[in-house]
C-alpha cells in the first residue's frame, strides 16, 4: 500500500501565471480534498472530489479548480496567481465519504511560492 | 460557516509535564473532532479524534474531551515527551451532502524541554 503523493515539491510562479499541481491518492481510496496552508495557519479547505464529482467547496475563487481521474488521483489548478496564494497545498485521500467521516490521510504538499 | 478557535498559539512545558490544548467551535451541527499533529516540514498527521456521541476518547497518552453543550473540546498529552514537540491543529466538521469537511484551528506549536 502506498501513501499519498504530491507534485511537485517546490514551486516558484509569477503573478498572473497559471498553475497544476498533482496528487496520488492512498491505494483503494476514492475521496480526496485539497487544502491551501498559509505560513502559522492551519489548513484552509479548497473543494472535494468524490469519484470524479466534485463534493463540496471552501471559499476559494472560481481561478481555483480541480479535476479527479478514473483512478482517484486529482490535480488542483490555479490560474491568474497572486502574491497570497504563495502557501503549502496539500491533498488529502480517505476511503470514502459517504455516511460517516473517516481519516483523512495527507500527502506532503507543495510549497508554491508566487513572486 | 464552522469557526474553530484554538488556544493558546504556543504551549512550553518541561519534559514529563502535561500539556492540553483547547478548542471552541461554533456550529451545533459538528459531530466530528479530529486532532492532527504537524512535524516541522511534515504532512499532518491524524493523532485521535473524538464523534459527537462520545464524551471523551483515550489512546495511550494521548486523550480528547468534548462538550457538546459548550462546545469545545480539548487535547491532553499526560508524560510529555521531546518527539511530542510538534504543531497540533484541532478541527470541526459536519456532514453534508455526504461529504466531512473539516474547518480548522490555527494551530498550537507545542514545545517540550528535555
Amino acid at each position: 500500500e502506498t501513501g499519498v503523493t504530491q507534485s511537485p515539491t517546490h514551486l516558484i510562479k509569477t503573478r498572473g501565471q497559471q498553475v497544476t499541481l498533482r496528487c496520488s491518492s492512498q491505494s483503494g481510496h476514492n475521496t480526496v480534498s485539497w487544502y491551501q496552508q498559509a505560513l502559522g495557519q492551519g489548513p484552509q479547505f479548497i473543494f472535494q472530489y468524490y469519484r470524479e464529482e466534485e463534493n463540496g467547496r471552501g471559499n476559494f475563487p472560481p481561478r481555483f479548480s480541480g479535476l479527479q481521474f478514473p483512478n482517484y488521483s486529482s490535480e488542483l489548478n490555479v490560474n491568474a496567481l497572486e502574491l497570497d496564494d504563495s502557501a503549502l497545498y496539500l491533498c488529502a485521500s480517505s476511503p470514502t465519504v459517504q455516511t460517516s467521516p473517516n481519516e483523512q490521510f495527507f500527502g506532503p504538499g507543495t510549497r508554491l511560492t508566487v513572486l | 460557516g464552522e469557526n474553530v478557535e484554538q488556544h493558546p498559539s504556543t504551549l512550553s512545558v518541561q519534559e514529563g509535564d502535561s500539556a492540553v490544548i483547547k478548542c471552541t467551535y461554533s456550529d451545533s451541527a459538528s459531530n466530528y473532532f479530529p486532532w492532527y499533529k504537524q512535524e516541522l516540514g511534515k504532512r499532518p498527521q491524524l493523532i485521535i479524534d473524538i464523534r459527537s456521541n462520545v464524551g471523551e476518547k483515550k489512546d495511550q497518552r494521548i486523550a480528547v474531551t468534548l462538550n457538546k453543550t459548550a462546545k469545545h473540546f480539548s487535547l491532553h498529552i499526560t508524560e510529555t515527551q521531546p518527539e511530542d514537540s510538534a504543531v497540533y491543529f484541532c478541527a470541526a466538521s459536519r456532514g453534508s451532502g455526504g461529504s466531512y469537511i473539516p474547518t480548522f484551528g490555527r494551530g498550537t506549536s507545542l514545545i517540550v524541554h528535555p
